[in-house]
């Protein structure tokens, strides 16, 4: 597609429930990333792919946090149990491979988790 | 590890005047720099960027950024606010691991242009 597709755009959870949020990049682009954007602050790394391969988790706040590529493409991000804690904005992004592309940002999902 | 400081958490200007708003950042290699800028509930737009080469970049929107590797500093300039420009604005930094590159993100500059 032309840009970077985020579903949904706003998501209510109870807490304890689990949520799955979808990143489809810009169509060719190696290069996925999560990011975690709590209320006033500026978006903080949550975990990268390229193409299916994820070889960085280390910004995923804990164990129930979850993110798969399987085909290189679309992307989901799961987050299991929710806590109040959990509610941000989650913004994906893409780029041809190197960060010398600049990073497309999708819309993102702001999650409230009541 | 890879930092970005931006001074002023809220930046108000009148339409018309210059707008100049702050980042510094630390980086133990060549950095790559990106200015973003937010618009509420939407998601980040690059403004410009800085890889190598010019030191003055120049971006969308009238938008302009000077690299001084002395200062460590990468600050944004308009020489005319307009209503339009009000909008959180990001700064970043991204360093390439050989793996992957990360961005590091500021906590944000809110522009307020006023009549």
């Amino acid at each position: 597609g032309a840009g970077v597709s985020q579903s949904p755009r706003y998501k209510v959870a109870k807490r304890g429930q689990d949520v799955a949020l979808r990143c489809d990049p810009i169509s060719g682009h190696v290069s996925l990333f999560w990011y975690q954007q709590a209320l006033g602050q500026g978006p903080e790394f949550l975990t990268y792919f390229q193409n299916e391969a994820q070889l960085d988790k280390s910004g995923l706040p804990s164990d129930r946090f979850f993110a798969e590529r399987p085909e290189g493409s679309v992307s989901t991000l799961k987050i299991q149990r929710t806590q109040q804690e959990d509610s941000a904005v989650y913004l994906c992004a893409s780029n041809p491979l190197r960060e010398y592309y600049g990073y497309t940002f999708g819309s993102g999902t702001r999650l409230t988790v009541v | 590890a890879q930092s970005v400081t931006q001074l002023g958490s809220h930046v108000s200007v009148s339409e018309g005047a210059l707008v100049l708003l702050r980042c510094n950042y630390s980086s133990s290699v060549p950095p790559y720099l990106f200015w973003y800028v937010q618009y509420p509930n939407q998601g980040l737009q690059l403004l410009l960027k800085y890889t190598t080469g010019a030191t003055l970049v120049k971006g969308i929107n009238g938008f302009e950024a000077e690299f001084k590797k002395s200062e460590t500093s990468f600050h944004l300039t308009k020489p005319s606010a307009h209503m339009s420009d009000a909008a959180e604005y990001f700064c970043a930094v991204s360093e390439w691991t050989g793996t992957a590159s990360k961005l590091t993100f500021g906590t944000g500059t809110r522009l307020q242009v006023t009549l």
